[in-house]
């Protein structure tokens, strides 16, 4: 299995700030890279595929970059309702594996 | 619009098989490359994917749950289906259906989920 994972587990950060999550795959995933919002008691959302193609309806404030074995999401102009926990996710093979997530609040 | 609901058994006992519907709107699981696929999350954990199947009758399973899942489509009435078998413990969590697709090699995000439902097992 690829294994993902993200870094920080967690991040503090203030309204307007700019911040970025990391993703490590275990091995190439040729971009097959996703990123998931998720508010509490809530479903993940799909903001990022293809490791930085915005998915429909997502502010532009997001934006994902990387290749390889390396991906991040930046949040540019924290909003409050950024808070949230972000999941990655490799399409690149089966099983599709998930990042443990990282827990975003506000400073 | 693309719609997607889950439902099942909410508390059952250890050694019990775990029973879950998917029922969907917006397409159809007889579209060439449409896959629902079924993924849980344990409370205030990370999320695992479980099965999918795919507008050709394809299915995929994760190897962590061996022989345990089994799914299924009824493409008519817009549903699928995952059956959990000697579900214990640690199979507590609420498990979402999502649609994704699965083409020429090629997997999909999971763009769209349902709202997802709580199974709690105990004894």
């Amino acid at each position: 299995d690829i294994q993902m994972t993200q870094s920080p587990a967690s991040l503090s950060a203030s309204l307007g700030e700019t911040v970025t999550i990391e993703c490590l795959a275990s091995e190439d995933i040729y971009s097959n890279l996703a990123w998931y919002q998720q508010k509490p008691g809530k479903s993940p959302q799909l903001l990022i595929y293809y490791a930085n193609s915005l998915n429909d309806g997502v502010p532009s404030r997001f934006s994902g970059s990387g290749s390889g074995t390396q991906y991040s999401l930046k949040i540019n102009s924290l909003q409050s309702e950024d808070v949230s926990i972000y999941f990655c996710q490799q399409n690149y093979d089966s099983p599709r594996t998930f990042g443990g997530g990282t827990k975003l609040e506000l400073k | 619009q693309v719609t997607l609901k889950e439902s099942g058994t909410g508390i059952l006992q250890p050694s019990q098989a775990l029973s879950l519907t998917c029922s969907f709107s917006g397409f159809s699981l007889s579209t060439t490359g449409i896959c629902v696929s079924w993924i849980r999350q344990p409370s205030g954990k990370g999320l695992e994917w479980l099965a999918d199947i795919c507008w050709d009758d394809g299915k995929g399973y994760n190897p962590s749950l061996k022989n345990r899942l089994s799914i299924s489509k009824d493409t008519s009435n817009n549903q699928a289906f995952l059956k959990i078998t000697s579900v214990d413990t640690a199979d507590t969590a609420t498990y979402y259906c999502a649609r994704t697709y699965y083409y020429d090699g090629t997997y999909g995000p999971f763009a769209y989920w349902g709202q997802g439902t709580l199974v709690t097992v105990s004894s």
